[in-house]
């Protein structure tokens, strides 16, 4: 089985400031990565995933994210945040085999502070 | 803008009710999947329908039930309603076998058991 953990539930930072949001995940067996946005009363949208090769990847809106195997771990980052980026994210992965059926981490709500 | 449509967006139910939710995949896509969402955490998978068969099952009870039609639409169906079912229920529609392994969300419906 997957699981995914999110070690920050909630995290503040100033507009314009770097910010980090943590992801893990624990697998048995090969998994793609994912993370998702959700903006207040709104689905899930794609931010970016992990597939295969190169292990930095780079999504919409500015963010990126990092694969590390060794620590399984798949932490999201932008340089710069904007007032427009608070919102929900979640970290997700699923198994090579049946990639569509995926395990959500619990969240972090990211707020940015004028 | 996915494509991906549910409805209703809203919905106020008794417990001890039974519901349908409707969900209408993006064009081209074969495959639909259920979550559930309850307030302050992830999506949890429900199921998913391939070509209108059930295809995968999370950890859910057997009055959560699912229909998927010819043009791919879906349905998922909860019986006997119980206040914990209340959560914004999220569809995702999805390729299989074509190699695209991106999900698109629909804006989910949410539910409100009283």
């Amino acid at each position: 089985a997957q699981s995914v953990t999110q070690l920050d539930s909630q995290v503040p930072v100033f507009e314009e400031a770097p910010v980090e949001l943590r992801c893990n995940y624990s697998s048995s067996v090969s998994v793609y990565l994912f993370w998702y946005v959700q903006y207040p009363n709104q689905g899930l949208q794609l931010l970016l995933k992990y597939l295969s090769g190169s292990t930095l990847v780079k999504g919409i809106n500015g963010f990126e994210a990092e694969f590390n195997k060794s620590q399984t771990s798949f932490h999201l980052r932008k340089p710069s945040v904007h007032i427009s980026d608070t919102a929900e994210y979640f970290c997700a992965v699923s198994r090579k085999t049946s990639y569509d059926k995926v395990i959500f981490g619990p969240g972090t709500s990211l707020s940015v502070i004028p | 803008e996915t494509g991906v449509t549910q409805s209703p967006t809203h919905l106020i139910k008794t417990r001890g009710q039974q519901v349908t939710l409707r969900c209408s995949s993006q064009s081209g896509h074969n495959t639909v999947s259920w979550y559930q969402q309850a307030l302050g955490q992830g999506p949890q998978f429900i199921f998913q329908y391939y070509r209108e068969e059930e295809n995968g099952r999370g950890n859910f009870p057997p009055r959560f039930s699912g229909l998927q039609f010819p043009n791919y639409s879906s349905e998922l169906n909860v019986n006997a309603l119980e206040l914990d079912d209340s959560a914004l229920y999220l569809c995702a529609s999805s390729s299989t076998g074509t190699g695209n392994t991106e999900a698109f969300f629909g804006q989910g419906t949410r539910l409100t058991v009283v």
